[in-house]
């Protein structure tokens, strides 16, 4: 139990361009999912706190405007990263929160390698 | 100073041998922690979490919380190859994933066969 699943698993685009990356709970639901952006050899690092049906809450010094987040439903939330520029190529990563009776934790997806050319 | 330091390593020991992964932390609103592996380019799977300060066992591993000292480590006993991955410290400031975490920067461990 407790897959979240990332898609894509890798993306190329030009500049300028926007790029959508999906992440779902594939075997519970998840109220909660977060995104992180891991840059080469540095440490994950929270962007944003994406709740379903509400409007997702950025840390500092993330765009709002430029990381839209759409969490519409209890299995899937989207990130789409809009005018990408080289200085956005990262990796993605999406959690899903996952509460149980015994757990409250959350799960990681697999990524999403960004490159933008 | 970063609220979570951790070695970046590489750290390099030999099959079979315990292995000590640590992380000090200077924000004592931290609460709960957590050890998680990140192999190449893919997310990261949760090892061991915990919330009180002590030591939790599970197989191999034992994660070991100090909140006077702010400092938690993770052991890992009969190393193996497939252990060879980055082991990542987090923590949050409330319980039950309502937060997201902070990580540290991640130890890269090489076991040699």
């Amino acid at each position: 139990g407790a897959v979240v699943s990332q898609h894509p698993s890798r993306v190329i685009c030009k500049s300028g361009t926007s790029v959508k990356i999906e992440c779902r709970s594939l075997d519970f639901q998840a109220t909660t999912m977060f995104w992180y952006r891991q840059f080469p050899k540095q440490s994950l690092m929270l962007m944003a706190t994406s709740n379903e049906g509400s409007k997702a809450t950025y840390e500092q010094g993330v765009e709002k405007d430029k990381f839209l987040i759409n969490h519409a439903s209890l299995t899937l939330s989207t990130l789409t990263v809009t005018s990408a520029h080289p200085e956005d190529s990262s990796f993605y990563i999406c959690s899903a929160r996952m509460v149980g009776p015994s757990t409250d934790t959350q799960y990681f997806g697999p990524g999403t390698r960004l490159t933008v050319l | 100073q970063k609220e979570v330091e951790q070695d970046p390593g590489p750290l390099s020991v030999p099959e079979g041998a315990i292995v000590s992964l640590n992380c000090t932390y200077s924000n004592s609103a931290f609460q709960y922690f957590m050890w998680y592996r990140q192999y190449s380019r893919k997310g990261p799977e949760l090892l061991m979490y915990t919330y009180s300060s002590g030591n939790k066992e599970d197989g191999r591993f034992t994660a070991q919380v100090d909140k006077s000292s702010k400092y938690i480590s993770l052991f890992i006993r009969d190393s193996q190859p497939s252990d060879s991955a980055t082991y990542l410290c987090a923590m949050e400031y409330s319980g039950g994933g309502a937060d997201g975490l902070t990580f540290g920067k991640g130890t890269h461990l090489i076991i040699q066969p």
